[in-house]
């Protein structure tokens, strides 16, 4: 099973800032596979960006992922404090068919 | 536009069996671009996929639960659902349905869960 590992747990920043997420894999995922959502209090999980790198439908240009390999990144600039939520990295594999969440990192806006 | 609801029992008992429906609208679940999938939330474990199914009745099951679970289509109704057999306090989660979209680009399929389900609580106790 491939584990992703997210840092770091919590974020504490202020509104303007720019917020840095990190998610590392066990073993080398596919960048075609590996996803990053948003999910606040009582709500479903919102996806933010697939692929790696490409945006959702309706997300703005604020959230951008880049890696590759093992180490993939979500940034979010100028936060707002709507940002403020647990982000997860997601990743899916073959041959098993094989899909794992990270543990979660929570981004407070201050 | 696309919409998940989940729908079944909020409260089941130990070692009997959880079931979950998933009521999509919007979409055809009969149609070969999206897999269905249940994902499920606790405290303890976080997001864990649990299993889906393709529009030709097809099935992937996490490996943890392959041989408790079976997740099934019901075409006409535009539905899938979710059976979890012999039940433990640690199936206690909320339970999420799911889509997976797909997309080529530069010759490789990404795929990533665009819409989900409220999401339904089930908590196993007696």
């Amino acid at each position: 099973e491939i584990v992703l590992t997210q840092s770091p747990d919590t974020l504490s920043l202020s509104a303007g800032e720019r917020a840095t997420l990190s998610c590392r894999a066990s073993q080398s995922v596919s960048s075609s596979n590996l996803a990053w959502y948003q999910q606040k209090p009582g709500q479903p999980p919102r996806a933010l960006v697939y692929g790696a790198s490409s945006r959702a439908t309706g997300i703005p240009d604020r959230f951008s992922g880049s890696g590759s390999g093992t180490d993939f990144t979500l940034t979010i600039s100028r936060l707002e404090p709507e940002d403020s939520a647990v982000y997860y990295c997601q990743q899916y594999s073959s041959s098993p068919t094989e899909y794992t969440f990270g543990q979660g990192t929570r981004l407070e806006i201050k | 536009q696309v919409q998940l609801q989940e729908s079944g029992p909020g409260l089941v008992k130990p070692s009997q069996t959880l079931s979950l429906t998933c009521s999509v609208s919007g979409v055809s679940i009969s149609s070969p671009d999206y897999y269905w999938s249940w994902i499920r939330q606790s405290p303890g474990k976080g997001l864990e996929w649990i299993g889906y199914v393709f529009y030709s009745g097809s099935t992937a099951y996490n490996p943890s639960l392959k041989s408790r679970l079976s997740i099934s289509l019901a075409t006409a109704r535009n539905q899938f659902s979710l059976r979890l057999t012999s039940v433990t306090a640690a199936d206690t989660a909320v339970y999420y349905c799911a889509r997976e979209a797909t997309e080529i680009r530069n010759f490789a399929q990404e795929s990533y869960f665009d819409h989900w389900g409220q999401g339904k609580m089930v908590t196993v106790s007696s």
